[in-house]
């Protein structure tokens, strides 16, 4: 597709299960960002991966969190053992290496409710 | 700490200009000005970037103090459809894109 794909729009989970939330980037984009909002805040960083470098996981909240991408495209962020705070939209958001220049394109996000 | 300071909110009569102050007194030389917005619900847009230069693209028009100290969004005749939270950010470009709190505008009619 022509943007970042998102999947699932909308999630609702219990309190203490796993979570997977997935992120397409656009085919050949090296940049890839997860971020969390909720509700009435700001976008909160969580993870950076750029082409093969370690990634910048300086934003995880807690060990409960984790994310990976599998060869250099898809992005998956896990959250284990969900709890109530866990719940926000969850954005992606990706670019070219050049692109980092010139703005990132984002997702329209994973809205996760623990409930 | 937050390297960049924005008004918490603005209004602004639909059709008139809305200029969006920013301060960023602590901006290193190699660290540019981006702008974007979030519109409800929506992920945010990149609206536009500058290093010391006045900038201006479809969207927008950016003005840099000499002293680059400081900086102004323009959107030249605001619609309905610019409300939206709008965030100043400092930073290199090679490092990640932290949000600060922004200005939540509000265009009237």
């Amino acid at each position: 597709g022509a943007g970042v794909s998102q999947s699932p729009s909308n999630k609702v989970t219990e309190k203490g299960k796993d979570v997977e939330l997935r992120c397409d980037p656009i085919s050949g984009h090296t940049a890839l960002y997860w971020y969390r909002q909720s509700l009435g805040q700001g976008l909160e960083f969580l993870i950076y991966f750029q082409g093969n470098s370690a990634p910048d996981k300086s934003g995880l909240p807690s060990d409960r969190f984790s994310a990976e991408r599998t060869g250099g495209s898809v992005s998956t962020l896990t959250i284990q053992r969900t709890q109530q705070e866990d719940s926000a939209v969850y954005l992606c958001a990706s670019s070219t290496s050049q692109g980092a220049l010139y703005g990132y394109t984002f997702g329209s996000g994973t809205r996760l409710t623990v409930v | 700490d937050a390297k960049t300071t924005q008004p918490p909110s603005m209004d602004c009569a639909e059709g008139r200009a809305a200029n969006l102050p920013c301060n960023h007194s602590t901006i290193s030389g190699n660290e540019y000005v981006y702008w974007y917005r979030q519109i409800h619900s929506q992920g945010p847009q990149y609206i536009i970037h500058g290093l010391k230069n006045n900038e201006t693209n479809e969207m927008a028009s950016l003005i840099i103090t000499e002293d680059r100290k400081s900086s102004t969004l323009i959107l030249p005749h605001a619609t309905l459809r610019d409300t939206a939270v709008y965030y100043c950010i400092v930073r290199v470009y090679t490092d990640k894109l932290i949000f600060g709190t922004g200005t939540r505008l509000q265009v009237f009619p």
